[in-house]
């Protein structure tokens, strides 16, 4: 398995929809996630961390961690057009100090 | 503002010719990373640093070379080494948590 993996997409939901974006991961990243936005073109913004197992709420996301599983998960409510990106998962490579090792990232398309 | 900058936005490279791209922060971060980005590919680790005068090589180190003399700058060189340079490359910088990313330094090979 890859150390984290994510489904390349495209996931397409129409306008208020909730996106559900999921992630699996492999023993060789750390406790510590991080979901980041990536519009076209530019660089990754940091979205959202979760370190402990259960949800976290931010505004309209939600990240959810089960380590039990190895998967980290994503919803985003009432999905709009801006949230069209991609949205990479990452977590600290624990053979790499506090450097972070990502999936490839899977591309949202929200339609209005 | 505190932030990263990453300098040129735009560069090109010439066969044979090495080539360095600029970053610095002014977060006070200790960390700070390069990463390379292929069209339809995630991030991938060229070098990292969590501390002045010190720096790893990550998963494509091959052809680059860094160096870390000030916590502010991580200035890394594309050198002829590397066969295929043409890549968006993001600088990063972390306190523990997150790294923050410059807006990139996307390098063409003419």
């Amino acid at each position: 398995q890859k150390e984290v993996e994510q489904n390349s997409g495209p996931l397409s939901v129409p306008e208020g929809a909730i996106a559900s974006l999921n992630c699996t991961y492999s023993d060789r990243v750390s406790q510590s996630f991080f979901w980041y936005r990536q519009y076209s073109g530019k660089s990754p913004e940091l979205i959202m961390s979760i370190y402990s197992n259960g949800d976290k709420e931010d505004g309209r996301f939600t990240a959810q961690l089960n380590k039990a599983s190895q998967y980290v998960s994503l919803l985003i409510r009432d999905s709009q057009p801006s949230d069209s990106a991609t949205y990479l998962c990452a977590s600290r490579d624990n053979q790499a100090g506090t450097a972070l090792i990502f999936g490839k990232g899977t591309t949202l398309s929200v339609s209005s | 503002d505190g932030g990263i900058t990453q300098s040129p936005k735009y560069l090109f490279r010439k066969e044979g010719q090495n080539v360095t791209l600029s970053c610095e922060q002014n977060l006070n971060h200790d960390a700070m990373y390069w990463y390379r980005q292929d069209p339809g590919q995630g991030l991938r680790l060229i070098y990292y640093s969590q501390i002045v005068n010190d720096f790893q090589k990550g998963d494509i180190a091959e052809g680059y070379s860094v160096s870390r003399e000030k916590k502010e700058s991580f200035p890394l060189t594309v050198t002829s080494a590397q066969k295929n340079p043409t890549a968006f490359y993001l600088c990063a910088s972390s306190i523990g948590t997150g790294a923050f990313f410059g807006q990139g330094t996307r390098l063409t090979v003419v």
